[in-house]
């Protein structure tokens, strides 16, 4: 089945240290992948996405992802972590408009 | 621009009441869509309409009733809710690229309580 998984549920990181999340696919053929933020109580907020070529994107925020075909993986990154990135972070996957499926999320506490 | 809107942003409501969600872009986007997101969970797909036609709906029982009335506005129109439907009800919206995914832009989305 066409899936996506975010093994992490929780992840606690210091203010100023890097960060990565992870996430991996189940297709049959590469899905266009996103990551988004959410605030609490709040909409999702696109970070940065992946369709083709360059398999490290930029996004927002000083955040970027790397695509992995050989792992199946879509992790997001951030060399510094600030107090304001502490939100729930959710990678989705899909290769219609029909059939956008996001990871179950992983929520970001930033340690002062 | 990159911005939908919703309104209201919270709404409480009775079991027995009939209430509105109204959803807004001037993206020139076609494809508009209702999530449902419990706490804690990631947003589940309810209704997608392209062209102002609904092409999915995901089982969504038929107290939750969909309206696109032009290419910018979508509404989620409520009735008999049960307190199980309380929630964040998320719109967004896409470019239609052919069956392609494009990205989806989120609205704030609507507190809906059902008491």
């Amino acid at each position: 089945a066409q899936s996506v998984t975010q093994p992490d549920i929780h992840i606690t990181v210091s203010e100023g240290a890097s960060l990565e999340l992870r996430c991996n696919y189940s297709y049959g053929a590469t899905p266009y992948l996103f990551w988004y933020v959410q605030s609490p109580g709040q909409g999702l907020q696109l970070l940065l996405k992946y369709f083709s070529g360059d398999t490290l994107v930029q996004g927002i925020k000083g955040f970027e992802a790397e695509f992995k075909r050989s792992q199946s993986s879509f992790n997001l990154r951030k060399p510094s972590v600030h107090w304001s990135d502490a939100a729930e972070y959710f990678c989705a996957g899909g290769r219609n408009n029909n059939d956008m499926r996001f990871g179950a999320g992983t929520r970001l506490t930033v340690k002062p | 621009d990159t911005e939908v809107t919703q309104t209201p942003k919270h709404l409480v409501m009775g079991m027995t009441n009939k209430k509105s969600l109204k959803c807004e872009q001037h993206m020139g986007h076609r494809a508009m869509y209702w999530y449902k997101q419990k706490a804690k969970k990631p947003p589940e797909l309810m209704f997608v309409y392209s062209y102002e036609k609904l092409s999915i709906n995901e089982s969504v029982p038929s107290r939750f009733s969909p309206e696109c009335p032009n290419s910018s506005l979508l509404n989620l129109h409520l009735h008999a809710l049960q307190p199980e439907d309380s929630a964040l009800y998320l719109c967004a919206s896409s470019q239609v690229r052919g069956v392609s995914t494009d990205t989806q832009y989120f609205g704030p989305g609507t507190r809906l309580t059902v008491l």
